[in-house]
Parts: structure tokens; C-alpha cells; sequence
């Protein structure tokens, strides 16, 4: 069975600056998907990234950027220089292969306060 | 494009009556429908997989009489809260993916947040 875990439950900064959302995963797969979402109070996901398992190359996008690392199956998400827009519950999820539909598997969630 | 929708947006209802929460893939038709469901302050928990023309697969613990799942359509599953009580109170996500070639992306609705009294 795979697992999502957010070990930080919830992370408080202040406006401006660097905050890591940590995310392991496990499974014994070698075909899976990464992703990152975020969820502000509306309720509604927004997809962030995704990431395939023979894709290990970093990414980045605007003040976001994603470390991903099969050697300690960690996948984790920076945001540089935050602002309150930014405060929501990050989800980090991890879905297999075709055989399994696909099904998300969600980590339980970083709540990010961005404090001005 | 890849939009899924979600009706009602919130819904309030007496204990002992049901619901209906519509889940709709606006502009791609989806392979299969997934429903989840979120308590405050809780991540999502996946309650069933549906596939069009079949039925749903049902996760452990989610008991598929008290939760009805049809996916009717390749744009539509409705999921069927019966005989709802206080602790089904929650915000109900659900998620469609297509076929090829992204057949691995799931489009989350808004959600539904169903309130019992």
C-alpha cells in the first residue's frame, strides 16, 4: 500500500520569507505520480505540479520550485519569499499506474500561515 | 479546458432525508469519477471509484448503501447520501479523469458542503 506523509501539520511565517512544505512518500511501485495541492478556505483544490517517478529533474515555477529525491522519496515544495496569498493547506498526493485508476493517495496536509 | 462541476455547492437537509450531489465533467468526458470526502481541518479520503456503466468500487469502511454512486454517463456521477445524519456532515469532493493522453490527471470540482441537521 502507498503513503503520504506531511510530517509539519502547520507552519507560520511571515510574509517575505522561504518556507519548505516537507512531503515523503512510500511505495513499491515504479510507476507513480507526484503531485502538490493547494487548498485555500474556498475549499477548492488547485492543482499545483505533478510529477512522474522517472522524471527527477527540479522544478520551478515563479516563487515555487519542487525538489524531487527518489533516493530519500521525498518530494518537497518551496516557496520563496511567501505572501499571504500563499496561506492555504498544502496537500502532497502520490497515484500509481493505470491498474489502480489512478487513485490519489493524499498526505494529510501543511496549513501555511503567511503572516504580513 | 478540464473542467468538472459540482451541484449543489452547499446544501443543508434534515436527518433522516437524502441528498443529491451532481458531478459533472464540462468539457472532456471522464473514464472514471471519484469521490472524496474531507472533515475540518482533515485531508481527503478517496469513498469510491466509479467507471462509466459500472459499478462503483467502494473503499473500506464506506458503506455503499448509505452512499449511492451512478455514474450514468461519461460526463455525469451523482452521488446519493441516504437517510443523512449529523456525522455525515462533511465537504464532498469529487474528481474526474479523462482518457488518453493525460489519463493520469484528476480535475477536482469545487466540492459540496452538506450540512445535516
Amino acid at each position: 500500500a502507498q503513503k503520504v506523509t506531511q510530517a509539519q501539520t502547520e507552519i507560520s511565517v511571515v510574509e517575505k520569507e522561504d518556507v519548505t512544505l516537507d512531503c515523503v512518500y512510500e511505495t513499491r511501485d515504479t510507476t507513480y505520480y507526484l503531485f502538490w495541492y493547494k487548498q485555500p478556505p474556498s475549499g477548492e483544490l488547485v492543482f499545483l505540479i505533478r510529477r512522474n517517478s522517472f522524471d527527477e529533474q527540479n522544478e520551478i515555477s515563479g516563487r515555487y520550485s519542487w525538489n524531487f529525491q527518489k533516493s530519500t522519496s521525498s518530494f518537497n515544495f518551496t516557496i520563496t519569499a511567501s505572501q499571504v496569498v500563499d496561506s492555504a493547506v498544502y496537500f502532497c498526493a502520490l497515484s500509481l499506474g493505470g491498474g489502480s485508476n489512478y487513485k490519489l493517495t493524499f498526505g494529510k496536509g501543511t496549513l501555511l500561515t503567511v503572516n504580513p | 479546458g478540464a473542467v468538472v462541476s459540482q451541484h449543489p455547492s452547499r446544501v443543508i437537509c434534515k436527518s433522516g432525508t437524502s441528498v443529491k450531489i451532481e458531478c459533472r465533467s464540462l468539457d472532456f468526458q471522464a473514464t472514471t469519477m471519484f469521490w472524496y470526502r474531507q472533515f475540518p481541518k482533515q485531508s481527503l479520503m478517496l469513498m469510491a471509484t466509479s467507471n462509466e456503466g459500472s459499478k462503483a468500487t467502494y473503499e473500506q469502511g464506506v458503506e455503499k448503501d448509505k452512499f449511492l454512486i451512478n455514474h450514468a454517463s461519461l460526463t455525469l456521477s451523482t452521488l446519493t447520501v441516504t437517510s443523512a445524519h449529523p456525522e455525515d456532515s462533511s465537504f464532498y469532493i469529487c474528481s474526474a479523469r479523462g482518457g488518453l493522453p493525460l489519463s493520469y490527471e484528476q480535475y477536482f470540482g469545487p466540492g459540496t458542503r452538506l450540512t445535516v441537521t
